[in-house]
């Protein structure tokens, strides 16, 4: 067990839906990651979150949003979904936001998104 | 762009053979490097990491990786495989505030 908590396991919606992905770090951590991980396009890293704040940006679509609360959880929300859309959404925090040495991520289990 | 490029999308071996799977990355500047591992059902586990020292980092269960800066490679290693192994493995580059994964690997192991 990484400590990171992801929620739903599983969720099934429809095209045009919108839906929201909880993640609870693991205690003490201040980062939390998104991650999409689909056939085609493998694991990509959506984006960061650093003690409240956005601190980094990848390959994030305009239709899907993230935030992250004081108590360091974190929600993305996704919007308008395609079925393109489908894919395992991941989680991952750490306990620093900066990019480099000691900054190991650990990742929750994932959330399967269906979209039908 | 910076890009991560896993050569085998799938790896079939028996116990016991040696392993080796490819990771080469395009970037020029300086990277931190990640193997991570997913068994099935399960999440993704940190193997190892290189940020600077040694190019030959170990990691769990047995596994290396080695840096080779000339040839952007950071493959991964293991003398001698067990069924346990059968996972998917992804190559992860971390540099200019992003992180980018390969596609990974698929590893499965003949008892």
């Amino acid at each position: 067990d990484s400590g990171v908590t992801q929620t739903p396991k599983h969720l099934i919606t429809a095209t045009g839906q919108r839906v929201t992905l909880r993640c609870s770090p693991r205690s003490g951590d201040l980062s939390v990651y998104w991650y999409q991980q689909s056939l085609d396009q493998g694991l990509q890293f959506l984006i960061q979150y650093y003690n409240g704040e956005e601190r980094a940006k990848g390959n994030i679509l305009e239709r899907f949003s993230a935030q992250q609360f004081p108590d360091l959880h974190s929600e993305l929300n996704l919007s308008s979904l395609e079925l393109g859309d489908s894919a395992l959404y991941f989680c991952a925090s750490s306990v620093s936001g900066a990019w480099g040495e000691g900054n190991i991520q650990y990742f929750g289990a994932g959330t399967r998104l269906s979209v039908l | 762009a910076q890009s991560v490029s896993q050569h085998n999308h799938h790896v079939i071996l028996s116990e016991a053979a040696s392993l080796e799977l490819g990771c080469n990355y395009s970037y020029g500047g300086t990277v931190n490097l990640f193997w991570y591992v997913q068994y099935p059902g399960q999440h993704l586990q940190l193997l190892l990491k290189y940020f600077s020292g040694d190019p030959l980092v170990k990691g769990i269960k047995g596994f290396e990786a080695e840096f080779i800066k000339s040839k952007f490679s950071f493959n991964l290693r293991k003398p001698s495989v067990q069924w346990s192994d059968t996972a998917e493995y992804f190559c992860a580059v971390n540099a200019d505030d992003k992180i980018i994964f390969g596609k990974g690997t698929r590893l499965h192991i003949l008892p």
